[in-house]
């Protein structure tokens, strides 16, 4: 699986947009890049996953750079329940099993 | 969305005994479960993949005989720590990837909430 590379840590003030960038220059054209955050002492929490093409949900929006070379995690309105430490991933789309590699992660740290 | 549960949530033992801990994904079926450990300010590391009805595999540098896992269903995958010590110490976190819908393919992994295990 490529590397990833994210800052250590950031700040956001609460209904603020928090923007999570991630570098995956080394990223192969048969994968995907995974957003995941942890909870201090929880286990971690699927936010988002894209191709190519930028995405939104419900908790997050992914824009992917067109080189696919680096991406971004977008949370709109910060709050403080968004503070934990996010992990930017990436893995092949394939059907046997095919395991997710966490880094070191970007610790947001939301404010009042 | 997929739950993921572990029991017991938290365990502390006397150094030599042996502990399990389990892995249940509740809702959904998973042939495939992973096993991960943290320490403090650390991020995971994947210790082992557990495929249902076959030996695990496990990472470079993880000792098999000491950290025994079956996967004997598609719901249900478990980890013993044999022999423990205080080294082994840590936050166990599973992670469970439903079986596939038809058609799709997905690498999306849902996790437990981890397990908390002191070894005194």
């Amino acid at each position: 699986d490529a590397k990833t590379t994210q800052p250590p840590s950031m700040d956001c003030a609460e209904g603020r947009a928090a923007n999570l960038p991630c570098n995956h220059s080394t990223i192969s054209g048969n994968e995907y890049v995974y957003w995941y955050r942890q909870i201090h002492s929880q286990g971690p929490q699927y936010i988002i996953h894209g191709l190519k093409n930028n995405e939104t949900n419900e908790m997050a929006s992914l824009i992917i750079t067109e080189d696919r070379k680096s991406s971004t995690l977008i949370l709109p309105h910060a709050t403080l329940r968004d503070t934990a430490v996010y992990y930017c991933i990436v893995s092949a789309l394939v059907v046997t099993a095919s395991k997710l590699t966490f880094g070191t992660g970007t610790r947001l740290q939301v404010t009042l | 969305g997929a739950v993921v549960s572990q029991h017991p949530s938290r365990v502390i033992c006397k150094s030599g005994t042996s502990v399990k801990i389990e892995c249940r994904s509740l809702d959904f079926q998973a042939t495939t479960m992973f096993w991960y450990r943290q320490f403090p300010k650390k991020s995971l590391m994947l210790m082992a993949t557990s495929n249902e009805g076959s030996k695990a595999t496990y990472e470079q540098g993880v000792e098999k005989d000491k950290f025994l896992i079956n996967h004997a269903s598609l719901t249900l995958s478990t980890l013993t720590v044999t022999s423990a010590h205080p080294e082994d110490s840590s936050f166990y976190i599973c992670s469970a990837r439903p079986l596939p819908l038809a058609g799709g393919v997905n690498n999306e992994q849902f996790f437990g909430p981890g397990t908390r295990l002191t070894v005194l």
